[in-house]
């Protein structure tokens, strides 16, 4: 299974941009960047994915670096129901989602 | 549609006894999944159903668990002669066919405490 590398922990302030990073350096052409983000007593939620181009939703944007060996989810002005476990998966569809430890993150009112 | 529904929300069983939980995913989903989750970690893929087939069976489902998805519907994961270390969440997943989407939905989870 393809490996991804978060940060185990961030923090930042409600209302402000919050940028997740995901390094993904042995990542296959085939691998889509999936984002689940996890809220406390909650089953994982679908957040976002993306293949080469960034990707803008309703709940946040993907900006996948050129290379793919990276990317960054951004939540473009946090508030306290954001504060969760964000996991940053490499997914073929066909596959199961292999989850990592993920990154707490913290949300300051 | 009211998402994927898992029952019991939370078992509590006396070490030796068997317990079997129901997941109920969303209608026309034709791909199940169960994960196992403890404290501080995240979901640990235990078994992967594609309509009533399970295609794939993690090693950490030893042959104390079986999990079933009989008609291709509704499943079932059952742990037999529970022991204390199998207290976790029981997380199940369901997804469209693979044509229509990727993304997986999840239920809410069965809490067990084997004590």
């Amino acid at each position: 299974d393809a490996k991804t590398t978060q940060p185990n922990s961030m923090e930042s302030n409600e209302e402000e941009p919050v940028h997740l990073p995901c390094n993904h350096s042995t990542i296959s052409g085939t691998d889509y960047i999936h984002w689940y983000r996890q809220l406390p007593s909650q089953g994982p939620e679908y957040v976002i994915h993306g293949l080469t181009s960034n990707v803008n939703n309703r709940m946040a944007s993907l900006a996948i670096a050129e290379d793919r060996k990276s990317s960054t989810l951004i939540l473009h002005r946090a508030t306290l129901r954001d504060a969760a476990v964000y996991y940053c998966i490499l997914f073929q569809g066909a596959q199961k989602l292999v989850f990592g430890q993920g990154t707490r993150l913290t949300i300051n009112p | 549609d009211t998402g994927v529904s898992q029952n019991p929300r939370h078992k509590i069983t006396k070490r030796g006894q068997n317990v079997t939980f129901r997941c109920d995913p969303i209608s026309e989903h034709n791909r199940l999944y169960w994960y196992r989750q403890t404290l501080g970690q995240g979901p640990e893929f235990l078994t992967y159903f594609q309509n009533e087939a399970q295609l794939e069976k993690s090693r950490l489902l030893s042959d104390r668990f079986s999990a079933e998805r009989p008609k291709g519907s509704f499943s079932t994961l059952e742990i037999q002669r529970t022991e204390q270390g199998d207290s976790a969440m029981y997380l199940c997943a369901s997804s469209p066919p693979l044509r229509l989407n990727t993304e997986a939905f999840f239920g809410q989870g069965t809490r067990l405490t084997v004590v």
